[in-house]
């Protein structure tokens, strides 16, 4: 069975820090999906990256960066100078292949950026 | 590109009542879609998988008489809460993909908060 662990709950940040939000998955399958969603307070999913299993590269859009590392089985997401928009739910998200992107996701992390 | 449509964003209803909320494809053809529910500050599990044509798989634990899908065409699939309790009250988000494999796309509709007085 297929898990993805994110292990903080909560983060606080003043603006301007960099911040780090871990993911740890589990999968049996060699081919899988890698997502990051962004959840502000009105609810709706806000897609951020897919990556595959076969692409290790890390990536970089703008403020934001993804640290795939397979040997750990991690996915972590970094926001470099954060901004207070940045406020929001952060959910990793795990799709096996063949599933149609049938997705597990973590519990999220609640990301707060104070001014 | 590619959009995924709900409908009611927000209700509320009477216990006991019926709620029907509707996932729609814009302008692609969706032969499945993923039904999800998260609970305040929870993450989304899901629900049920919603095949066109055929009868829905549900995940363990979700009662199938209570949440009715039907997914009667390419660009619709609906989710029916029959007789609703507070404890169904619940934000409803249904994803979509555009096809199967490595070049496909997901997306999610816009979730439906469902309060059940």
């Amino acid at each position: 069975a297929q898990k993805v662990t994110q292990a903080q709950t909560e983060i606080s940040v003043v603006e301007k820090e960099d911040v780090t939000l871990d993911c740890v998955y589990e999968t049996r399958d060699t081919t899988y999906y890698l997502f990051w969603y962004k959840q502000p307070p009105s609810g709706e999913l806000v897609f951020l990256i897919r990556r595959n299993s076969f692409d290790e590269q890390n990536e970089i859009s703008g403020r934001y960066s993804w640290n795939f590392q397979k040997s750990t089985s991690s996915f972590n997401f970094t926001i470099t100078a954060s901004q207070v928009v940045d406020s929001a739910v952060y959910f990793c998200a795990l799709s096996e292949a063949g599933s149609n992107y049938k997705l597990t996701f973590g519990k999220g992390t609640l990301l707060t950026v104070n001014p | 590109g590619a959009v995924v449509s709900q409908h009611p964003s927000r209700v509320i209803c009477k216990s006991g009542t019926s709620v029907k909320i509707e996932c729609r494809s814009l302008d692609f053809q969706a032969t499945t879609m993923f039904w999800y529910r998260q609970f305040p500050k929870q993450s989304l599990m899901l629900m049920a998988t919603s095949n066109e044509g055929s009868k829905a798989t549900y995940e363990q634990g979700v009662e199938k008489d209570k949440f009715l899908i039907n997914h009667a065409s390419l660009t619709l699939s609906t989710l029916t809460v029959t007789s609703a309790h507070p404890e169904d009250s619940s934000f409803y988000i249904c994803s979509a993909p555009t096809s199967g494999g490595i070049t496909g796309e997901l997306f999610f509709g816009e979730g439906s908060r469902l309060t059940v007085l």
